[in-house]
């Protein structure tokens, strides 16, 4: 069974600093994996989509890679901003069922 | 990406009664949906899937007596929670899978269910 952890469980950081949340999976038989943001009380929006083929990916100041062999995948964001202040949820796509961690909490200080 | 509306974004429901949950897909035909259950500060949990047409199949664990999922078109998704109890009370999202080259999920917007 597909087991995803996400460390750290909370992260505090003042603004400008980088970020760096990681995801780790037990079984590297994947097809993708995606980053989401979730604010309080909201549904989930996409962030980044990495394909099991794929090394990384990079949106704006969004950037994740994936290491299938190690059951690892990071996202960075640079330069934080206040408004980066979310939970950051990673989800694997194995056999066509998602997986989630329980998410970084992020909470960025002006 | 896909557009995916999911009403009512909250509920408050007295115990014993049954509360619907609506996941349309606003702009792609999705055979299958699925629901997932999110209880405070812990992830996401897949409950059913959603076949259009066909029956849900339900996570183990997950009474489908009780949570009752139908998926009458390509567009609509429905997870009633029947004689609800308060510890129903949870967020319920949905989620539709787009598949292309690669399969990406998009999710409602919640809806946050609370019993009382």
């Amino acid at each position: 069974k597909q087991e995803v952890t996400q460390i750290p469980a909370a992260l505090s950081v003042p603004e400008g600093e980088n970020l760096v949340l990681n995801c780790s999976f037990t079984d590297s038989a994947i097809y993708n994996l995606q980053w989401f943001r979730q604010d309080p009380g909201k549904g989930l929006t996409s962030l980044l989509l990495i394909q099991s083929s794929q090394r990384e990916q990079t949106s704006g100041r969004l950037n994740a890679s994936l290491d299938k062999s190690s059951g690892r995948s990071t996202l960075y964001i640079a330069a934080s901003q206040p408004g980066d202040s979310a939970t950051y949820l990673c989800a694997v796509d194995s056999w066509g069922k998602f997986q989630f961690g329980a998410g970084t909490q992020v909470v960025v200080t002006p | 990406g896909a557009v995916v509306s999911q009403h009512p974004s909250w509920v408050i429901c007295k115990s014993g009664t049954s509360v619907k949950i609506e996941c349309r897909s606003l702009d792609f035909q999705a055979t299958t949906m699925f629901w997932y259950r999110q209880f405070p500060k812990q992830s996401l949990m897949l409950m059913a899937t959603s076949n259009e047409g066909s029956k849900a199949t339900y996570e183990q664990g997950v009474e489908k007596d009780k949570f009752l999922i139908n998926h009458a078109s390509l567009t609509l998704s429905t997870l009633t929670v029947t004689s609800a109890h308060p510890e129903d009370s949870s967020f319920y999202i949905c989620s539709v899978q787009y598949s292309g080259a690669f399969t990406e999920a998009f999710f409602g917007q919640g809806t946050r269910l609370t019993v009382v």
